[in-house]
């Protein structure tokens, strides 16, 4: 299974476009790269999913280089509803594969302030 | 997108008794369902994975017979805590997947506290 390795914290501020970049460095072919949100007490919420090149839906933006070797998920114009753990993930999406199973890393906690 | 719901949302027991964690999916078939948890501040670690109608596939470190895993149905599956210990206290938060789909969809967790 694919490790990840994001930055343990980060700030900024309402307004500004936040990117937090994961690494990956032993992505396999299969696998996929997926973002969560996760406030307290809640369980993750789904961002965004991308196999290469580039991904946009209504929230954010996710960024794969042609090595797949990291990824960058991009919030723009960020709020303080914002503030949350993002969570890094990297698996194959195959059902009922052994690898098909979803590690959490440690995430980044994102702190947006007024 | 897909509902997953958990039940009870907090539950506080005494240490020596079990409880029981229930994870539905509500508008699909979930083939496969996952359970974590969660200690504050802290990463959700991946206790056991579940294909319905299969026994649960737990990781290492986590005992199965503690931690006893059912998936029943392909909208139901649950864990139950035996002889729970307050070192059991945590979040516990279950997935669950349809087949051939990539999305993982999380349900709201669990607080057990053990008293």
């Amino acid at each position: 299974l694919a490790k990840t390795t994001q930055p343990i914290s980060m700030d900024s501020y309402e307004g500004q476009e936040v990117n937090i970049t994961c690494s990956h460095n032993n992505i396999a072919t299969n696998d996929y790269i997926t973002w969560y949100q996760q406030f307290p007490s809640q369980g993750p919420r789904f961002i965004i999913q991308g196999y290469k090149t580039k991904v946009t839906n209504e929230v954010a933006s996710l960024f794969i280089p042609a090595d797949r070797k990291s990824s960058t998920l991009s919030l723009p114009r960020v709020s303080l509803s914002d503030t949350a753990v993002y969570y890094c993930l990297v698996g194959d999406p195959v059902s009922g594969s052994s690898a098909s199973k979803i590690i959490f890393g440690s995430g980044t906690r994102l702190s947006i302030r007024p | 997108g897909a509902v997953v719901s958990q039940h009870p949302s907090r539950v506080i027991c005494k240490s020596g008794t079990s409880v029981k964690i229930e994870c539905r999916s509500l508008d699909f078939q979930a083939t496969t369902m996952f359970w974590y948890r969660q200690f504050p501040k802290k990463s959700l670690m991946l206790m056991a994975t579940s294909n319905e109608g299969s026994k649960a596939t737990y990781e290492q470190g986590v005992e199965k017979d503690k931690f006893l895993i059912n998936h029943a149905s392909l909208t139901l599956s649950t864990l139950t805590v035996t002889s729970a210990h307050p070192e059991d206290s945590s979040f516990y938060i279950c997935s669950a997947r349809s087949g051939g789909y990539n999305e993982q969809f999380f349900g709201p967790g669990t607080r057990l506290t053990v008293l």
